[in-house]
């Protein structure tokens, strides 16, 4: 079984819907992000959360929130979806005393 | 924002020639990260540096942190058809403790 893995796979919406991206990992690491990737471009941090108390926005946050529901598990949400969201969506996680992020497949999402 | 400079941005290569591509900062970093992404899938940890100078092999990858610790390279030996995808560098700013930033990418096509 995966290490990290993302649900769902793919997802298409309309322009003002919410959604939510999910993410699970049972590598036991404490620290979580996500990211976002767009084509030609390397990966955007959105948000990382350091342990289940510890939520800080990344590079990129503006129109997402998360959620560290547990140590395994660390949401995303779009609260009203916009086309220029289209993107790949990356879950990562790291143990707290390395930098060595291990990735989960991707969700891509589509804003219509 | 993305402050690592990635080149080349894509090579297309004949089975066999080795590949070399490489990142710079104008910061100093921890760590150097190297990845690759094939195509609907998330990134796969390569090679992991954490020392300037450092040279680091896996199989026919071979991978430096500069010693000003402000670049890296990444060289693919022998190349084949396997090799195919883009290729991430990202490194821990030391200003920047737990995050890291990514390079645009690499796209290597192997043709036989």
């Amino acid at each position: 079984d995966a290490d990290v893995t993302q649900t769902p796979r793919n997802r298409i919406t309309k322009t003002g819907k919410r959604i939510m991206l999910e993410c699970s990992q049972t590598k036991g690491h404490d620290r979580m992000y996500w990211y976002r990737q767009d084509p030609g471009l390397g990966l955007q941090l959105i948000y990382y959360s350091f342990d289940v108390k510890d939520i800080n926005k990344g590079e990129i946050s503006d129109g997402y929130s998360v959620s560290r529901q547990a140590q395994a598990k660390f949401s995303l949400s779009l609260e009203s979806a916009i086309p220029n969201q289209t993107a790949l969506y990356f879950c990562a996680t790291s143990d707290r005393g390395g930098n060595e992020q291990f990735f989960g497949p991707g969700t891509r999402l589509t804003v219509l | 924002g993305q402050q690592l400079n990635q080149s080349p941005q894509s090579m297309f290569i004949q089975e066999g020639e080795d590949v070399s591509m490489n990142c710079t900062s104008s910061s100093i970093f921890n760590t150097w990260l190297w990845y690759k992404q094939d195509p609907g899938e998330g990134p796969v940890l390569l090679i992991a540096l954490y020392k300037a100078g450092e040279l680091t092999s896996n199989g026919r990858l071979t991978a430096q942190f500069g010693i000003t610790r402000k670049d890296s390279f990444l060289n693919i030996s022998a190349s084949i058809p396997s090799d195919v995808g883009i290729y991430f560098c990202a490194g821990e700013p030391t200003d920047s403790w737990g995050k890291l930033q990514f390079g645009a990418g690499t796209q290597v096509v192997v043709t036989p």
